[in-house]
């Protein structure tokens, strides 16, 4: 079955600091990651997604992942964090054994100080 | 666009008393989802639907129903409500698997 793992529930960091939220998933087949943020208050939204193809991805707004299917890891990294990054940051993954169905980690709690 | 839309926003029920939550979308989108989330616990995945007249289980199905008679509507049922209910519940809907979640604005329920 499919599980994905977010080894951090919090990370504090300093403004213009570089961040890096790890996850890790199980899947035995073809597999598509995804990573959303949570503002306080709202919905989930998309940041980034891997499908297929090159294995680095970015967003609009500075992060980056890659997927890493020896060692079954997506991290998401941003080089220089800002206020507006405090927010919750979830890891999500579909496969075909899963039904297609997506499944996300706990949650890590990105915390950018002044 | 309106793109999910969730009812209510919040609810209060007693222990035992039922109720539905509404999931509309208007993206003629196949696939839809109701998740539920704790702190400290993530998105735990309740049902799921692939389509109108089809519906699976997800994680943690025990004490919910679903329907999809529509590929616009995916009400989640709660017949005899229990404390360990109380939770924000979201709904979502995708085009296919390997498409991004789009989210309503959740419903916030408290039972007591």
């Amino acid at each position: 079955a499919q599980s994905v793992t977010q080894l951090d529930s919090q990370v504090p960091v300093f403004e213009e600091a570089p961040v890096e939220l790890r996850c890790n998933y199980s899947s035995s087949v073809s597999v598509y990651l995804f990573w959303y943020v949570q503002y306080p208050n709202q919905g989930l939204q998309l940041l980034l997604k891997y499908l297929s193809g090159s294995t680095l991805v970015e967003s609009i707004n500075g992060f980056e992942a890659e997927f890493n299917k020896s060692q079954t890891s997506f991290h998401l990294r941003k080089p220089s964090v800002h206020i507006s990054d405090t927010a919750e940051y979830f890891c999500a993954v579909s496969d075909r054994t899963g039904g297609f169905k997506t499944i996300f980690g706990a949650g890590t709690r990105l915390f950018v100080k002044a | 666009n309106a793109g999910v839309t969730q009812t209510p926003k919040f609810r209060i029920l007693k222990i035992g008393q039922s109720m539905t939550l509404q999931c509309t979308q208007d993206m003629n989108h196949n696939y839809m989802y109701w998740y539920r989330q704790d702190p400290g616990m993530g998105l735990k995945l309740i049902y799921y639907s692939v389509g109108a007249g089809i519906t699976d289980k997800g994680e943690v199905p025990n004490g919910y129903n679903v329907s999809r008679s529509t590929t616009e509507d995916f009400p989640l049922r709660l017949e005899l409500a229990a404390p360990s209910q109380t939770s924000v519940y979201f709904c979502a809907s995708s085009k296919g698997a390997d498409s991004p979640l789009h989210f309503g604005n959740g419903t916030r329920l408290t039972v007591t």
